[in-house]
């Protein structure tokens, strides 16, 4: 079952922060978070575990709410270098198949 | 240096014919995956191998038929192309949790 992402895009000025939101129908064992840019194969940004958990990547982390079955991304004061396809992807079985979403499209302006 | 590598890069080529995408990865994992992403982004895995064994084989047409030959090698070979083959294919390996993915082919069928 494809994890919901929202929203579909966004367009951010340099500076800005914004969060995406990846929801599951299904009990959770991991959550992944992938940036592409364009023309380019994507970026593993962070996995989530464990409920609860946050991580941090620069001035990018993610939450898991394992019993919302639910993960957000926040990338705060925003640069330009942060423009791409932000990907999460779950895994329900801990089996390594990740079902990606089908991508939030973020666009930073300067 | 490349981590993951796939050749060719670009493939166009008549439907019915039949094409092969190389991939080969030096960070020594031992799981490889193929994924397709068609032209609205959406990324979806097809097949995954661990140490040249079959884990994960997605509802993908029998046309398409992957193959290991060792562990750092994953290779799609495609049969009687279709239009709705036009996509871009990834290939990715890991050894945790972070997936490592390859540049991408990008396959055209006219």
């Amino acid at each position: 079952q494809q994890p919901v992402q929202s929203p579909q895009a966004v367009i951010l000025r340099e500076g800005e922060d914004a969060v995406i939101n990846c929801s599951s129908s299904k009990a959770l064992y991991s959550v992944h978070w992938y940036r592409q840019k364009h023309g380019e194969a994507p970026v593993f940004l962070m996995i989530l575990l464990k409920g609860g958990e946050q991580k941090g990547h620069e001035k990018i982390s993610a939450s898991f709410n394992e019993k919302k079955q639910q993960s957000s991304l926040y990338l705060t004061a925003s640069q330009l270098s942060y423009s791409g396809t932000y990907f999460c992807g779950t895994d329900v079985n801990r089996d390594d198949k990740i079902i990606f979403g089908k991508g939030t499209r973020l666009h930073i302006l300067p | 240096d490349t981590a993951v590598s796939q050749t060719p890069k670009y493939l166009v080529t008549q439907m019915g014919n039949d094409k092969s995408i190389k991939c080969e990865q030096n960070l020594g994992h031992d799981t490889m995956y193929w994924y397709k992403q068609d032209s609205k982004k959406f990324l979806k895995i097809m097949f995954s191998y661990n140490n040249k064994e079959l884990i994960i084989n997605e509802t993908v047409p029998n046309r398409f038929s992957p193959k290991s030959p060792d562990k750092a090698h994953l290779n799609l070979h495609i049969n009687s192309l279709e239009l709705g083959d036009s996509a871009v294919y990834f290939c990715a390996s890991s050894q945790t949790n972070e997936q490592f993915f390859g540049p991408g082919t990008r396959l055209t069928v006219l």
